[in-house]
């Protein structure tokens, strides 16, 4: 079985601060990872998506995940952040094979000017 | 420009009746979605087709239904036996193999 968690449903940072938005998977085989951001009665965005290259992900808007998979965790990054990153964010995961996607509950980052 | 066509953004509608949402894609993509989604609960899986001509349920099948006539529309009807259908609903496609999804805009059904 497959299944994503997002550790704190609502993260406050300040303009200029370190991002730091948690995901931690359970997959029986190392999955396909994605996280997606979502702004307000919007769809949803690609970020950026781990498939097994590189275990450090460079996505848009400058954010970036690391795979650790001694830790099963693909936490989002971004060094600085902008007021237009308030947003929800949806931590992803797809096993080899598997039919659809399962995602996290979701994060909602607000940025304090 | 390519991409995922949910209509309409905002739907209204009486207790009891069903309602259509439509879903078109023109990105040549073979798997269609739709997802409900609530505050605090994220995304939740109604149905999935792969091709045409079929499709599956997801965990929240019951009170939905679908057809896949076509590869570029996948709607989705909300039934009078949904017994809670105000939500905001997702559609997505995406490519076979082990791709992210491509997601409309939503469509957010309010049911009165």
């Amino acid at each position: 079985a497959q299944s994503v968690t997002q550790l704190g449903s609502h993260v406050s940072v300040s303009e200029g601060a370190l991002v730091l938005l948690r995901c931690n998977y359970s997959s029986s085989v190392p999955p396909y990872l994605f996280w997606y951001v979502q702004y307000p009665n919007q769809g949803l965005q690609l970020l950026l998506k781990y498939t097994s290259a590189a275990t450090l992900v460079k996505g848009i808007n400058g954010f970036e995940a690391e795979f650790k998979k001694s830790e099963t965790s693909f936490h989002l990054t971004k060094p600085s952040a902008h007021m237009s990153d308030a947003a929800e964010y949806f931590c992803a995961v797809r096993q080899t094979g598997a039919n659809n996607l399962f995602f996290g509950t979701g994060t909602r980052l607000t940025v304090i000017p | 420009d390519g991409g995922i066509t949910q209509s309409p953004k905002y739907l209204f509608r009486k207790e009891g009746q069903n309602v259509t949402l439509s879903c078109e894609q023109n990105l040549n993509h073979d798997a269609m979605y739709w997802y409900r989604q609530d505050p605090g609960q994220g995304l939740r899986l109604i149905y999935y087709s792969q091709i045409v001509n079929d499709f599956q349920k997801g965990d929240i099948a019951e009170g939905y239904s679908v057809s896949r006539e076509k590869k570029e529309s996948f709607p989705l009807t909300v039934t009078s036996a949904q017994k809670n259908p105000t939500a905001f609903y997702l559609c997505a496609s995406s490519i076979k193999g082990n791709y992210g999804y491509t997601f409309g805009s939503g469509t957010r059904l309010t049911v009165v």
